[in-house]
């Protein structure tokens, strides 16, 4: 069955980068794109962007350019978000899931990142 | 970047109603890229619908989605106990994706 298994929960000092993973199984990770999606205590959800795993493409949100960095390694079936330049009001859960053209069936349990100084 | 407004915030109702929940687009959207998801506290979202009225496998058929231009809606015949929950919308046809800020259906 399909799986998206995400790292534990970090605490993080404002100004500081935090790196996100996301081990995906029971399917072809290259088939799929990888989205991250993140939800601030008591928010909605906020689309940060998505990766195609077989030629790395990315399409990040605008508010977010130049902090945040999709990447994956194939061989490990693993996708990363890092974003850089912490606030405190990045403090959220932040989901991966896998994309497609039938909405996002599939996300990783969350992973709590608190910005704290 | 297409802007989803959900209607109404807050939906209360009891078991046993229905419930009809709104999406509306800023702007001409393909039906084929709108999705709803319902989202418990402490769980990730759950991709419920697809292609705006496609019941993803396991879903209750009491759930049903509909497209009329750009006003999309989530009905829910019938309410669960276990129905009452947040529910977001997202178009997944342009980038940036965009959720709506969520219908929360409480219990009454």
């Amino acid at each position: 069955q399909v799986q998206l298994v995400q790292s534990g929960a970090e605490v993080k000092k404002p100004g500081a980068s935090v790196r996100v993973s996301c081990k995906a199984s029971g399917y072809t990770f290259s088939s799929y794109s990888l989205c991250w999606i993140r939800q601030a205590p008591g928010g909605g959800l906020e689309w940060m962007g998505w990766i195609t795993p077989y030629n790395g493409n990315t399409n990040y949100a605008q508010n977010l350019q130049g902090r945040v960095t999709l990447t994956t390694d194939t061989s490990t079936s693993t996708g990363y978000m890092e974003l850089r330049g912490l606030r405190f009001d990045d403090t959220a859960i932040y989901y991966c899931a896998r994309g497609g053209g039938s909405g996002y069936r599939y996300w990783g349990q969350g992973t709590l990142v608190t910005v704290s100084s | 970047e297409i802007v989803l407004t959900q209607s109404p915030d807050t939906l209360s109702l009891s078991p046993g109603e229905s419930a009809t929940l709104s999406c509306r687009a800023s702007q001409s959207l393909s039906s084929s890229f709108l999705a709803w998801y319902q989202q418990k506290p402490g769980q990730a979202p759950r991709l419920i619908i697809y292609g705006a009225s496609s019941r993803v496998t396991g879903i209750p058929d009491r759930f049903s989605g509909s497209a009329s231009g750009t006003d999309f809606t989530l009905t829910i015949s019938r309410l669960e106990p276990e129905d009452f929950a947040l529910y977001y919308c997202q178009q997944y046809g342009m980038s940036p994706r965009t959720f709506g800020r969520g219908t929360r259906v409480e219990i009454k």
